[in-house]
């Protein structure tokens, strides 16, 4: 099982609609998750990160978070076509000062 | 403006050349990290270093090296060792206190081994 599984897609959404991007992890002792957006080409940029279980928004973003089912998600509401990027789901590994990155899935919003 | 630069944005390779990917950083970050990246591949760890003259193998360190003499800088070294270099090499940054341990990225170098 790999650390940290992710669709890879291609997942195609028309613009408008919510987008949602899935998620899981096998270290059971994750605290903190972060999403990244990646454009073809260019480095990751920071979007969101939750701690908590529930869910977390800011702004069209909500991340949403299940320990117990060691599973995190990613909602993108009113999606743009601006939005089309891979979008890489990392955990932290516990108690260590480092990441573990998913393969990404890329999105792709349809005008 | 605070950020992390990685130079040369571009950089070819002949076979059996050592070569070296800048990476700085004025954040004030602790850690620091490089990272490969294959075509429609997700990051995978090359090294790591939570503090100023001591670093930790990733998963994928083979035929790479690396120093931090200063705070601010996180050299990589790709060595002719490394039997398949081409790749896009991302340097990160992080101010290192788990769990709130969100990592900043650079541009990135694209290597070509010619």
């Amino acid at each position: 099982q790999k650390e940290v599984e992710q669709n890879s897609g291609p997942l195609s959404v028309p613009e408008g609609a919510i987008a949602s991007l899935n998620c899981t992890y096998s270290d059971r002792g994750s605290q903190s998750f972060f999403w990244y957006r990646q454009y073809s080409g260019k480095s990751p940029e920071l979007i969101m990160f939750i701690y908590s279980n529930g869910d977390k928004e800011d702004g069209r973003f909500t991340a949403q978070l299940n320990k117990a089912s060691q599973y995190v998600s990613l909602l993108i509401r009113d999606s743009q076509p601006s939005d089309s990027a891979t979008y890489l789901c990392a955990p932290s590994i516990q108690g260590a000062q480092k990441l573990v990155f998913g393969q990404g899935t890329r999105l792709t919003i349809n005008p | 403006d605070g950020g992390i630069t990685q130079s040369p944005k571009y950089l070819f390779r002949k076979e059996g050349q050592n070569v070296t990917l800048s990476c700085e950083q004025n954040l004030n970050h602790d850690a620091m990290y490089w990272y490969r990246q294959d075509p429609g591949q997700g990051l995978r760890l090359i090294y790591y270093s939570q503090i100023v003259n001591d670093f930790q193998k990733g998963d994928i360190a083979e035929g790479y090296s690396v120093s931090r003499e200063k705070k601010e800088s996180f050299p990589l070294t790709v060595t002719s060792a490394q039997k398949n270099p081409t790749a896009f090499y991302l340097c990160a940054s992080s101010i290192g206190a788990y769990p709130y341990n969100e990592q900043f990225f650079g541009p990135g170098t694209r290597l070509t081994v010619l």
